[in-house]
């Protein structure tokens, strides 16, 4: 079964370097997946699509404080240089074959 | 610009229908595969149901399938989720989003409250 998995919660300092991870079910390590950002009262705001082997695709106005990473199952998005309206959650998506999606659970990030 | 506007929710009681909308523009729609997610308050993201470019290939979330049916009028720019047989825990935001595989545009949400 096509399963993310992200961690409820992080934190990290204003100015300072972030990773969040996505992990892909067992079976799936080599499945692509999107990044999506959501801050308070918000709607969800596409951030990248990210492949196995790291390589990835931002969304339009995205900055290049945003990036992700690749490893085995694990997807990562690294933000830099926090700023404070990075406060947001994070999810991760995927996709199986035919038209099936998935969400993980998402990732609630405080900027300290 | 790309925009997605739905429109159509409102409150339903268990067991009643609802129809939703997504009007696109800013974007060639027939070129995108599009997909209808959720947000129950409080709660994370539930992709509901996707759809190709032009209709003839579907999919649906387990705790959908057999009530809800996604379409789309590519000649309207326009996406639909038709849903029954409601139940209180479809009680949420219900954005449409570009793609049926990763989801780039996004619109703001209409809001469907199954209640007696």
């Amino acid at each position: 079964q096509l399963v993310l998995t992200q961690s409820p919660s992080a934190s990290a300092s204003l100015g300072a370097s972030v990773k969040l991870t996505c992990t892909l079910s067992s079976g799936h390590s080599s499945y692509a997946i999107a990044w999506h950002q959501q801050q308070p009262e918000k709607g969800p705001r596409y951030l990248m699509k990210l492949n196995s082997d790291g390589s990835h695709s931002k969304g339009d106005g995205i900055p290049d404080r945003f990036s992700g990473s690749s490893s085995g199952a694990e997807r990562y998005l690294t933000i830099s240089s926090l700023q404070s309206e990075d406060e947001a959650d994070y999810y991760c998506q995927t996709w199986g074959t035919g038209i099936q999606g998935v969400f993980g659970g998402g990732t609630k990030l405080t900027v300290l | 610009e790309v925009q997605l506007v739905e429109s159509g929710g409102g409150v339903v009681r268990p067991g009643g229908s609802l129809r939703l909308s997504c009007a696109a523009s800013g974007f060639t729609f027939d070129d995108y595969g599009m997909s209808w997610v959720r947000q129950a308050p409080g709660k994370g993201l539930e992709w509901v149901s996707g759809i190709n470019w032009n209709g003839g290939s579907t999919g649906y979330a387990d705790s959908v399938k057999g009530r809800f049916t996604i379409s789309r009028d590519n000649a309207k720019n326009s996406l639909y989720l038709q849903m029954n047989s409601l139940r209180a825990e479809d009680t949420a935001l219900y954005h449409c989003a570009r793609g049926a595989t990763a989801c780039d545009y996004w619109g703001q949400g209409t809001l469907v409250t199954v209640s007696s």
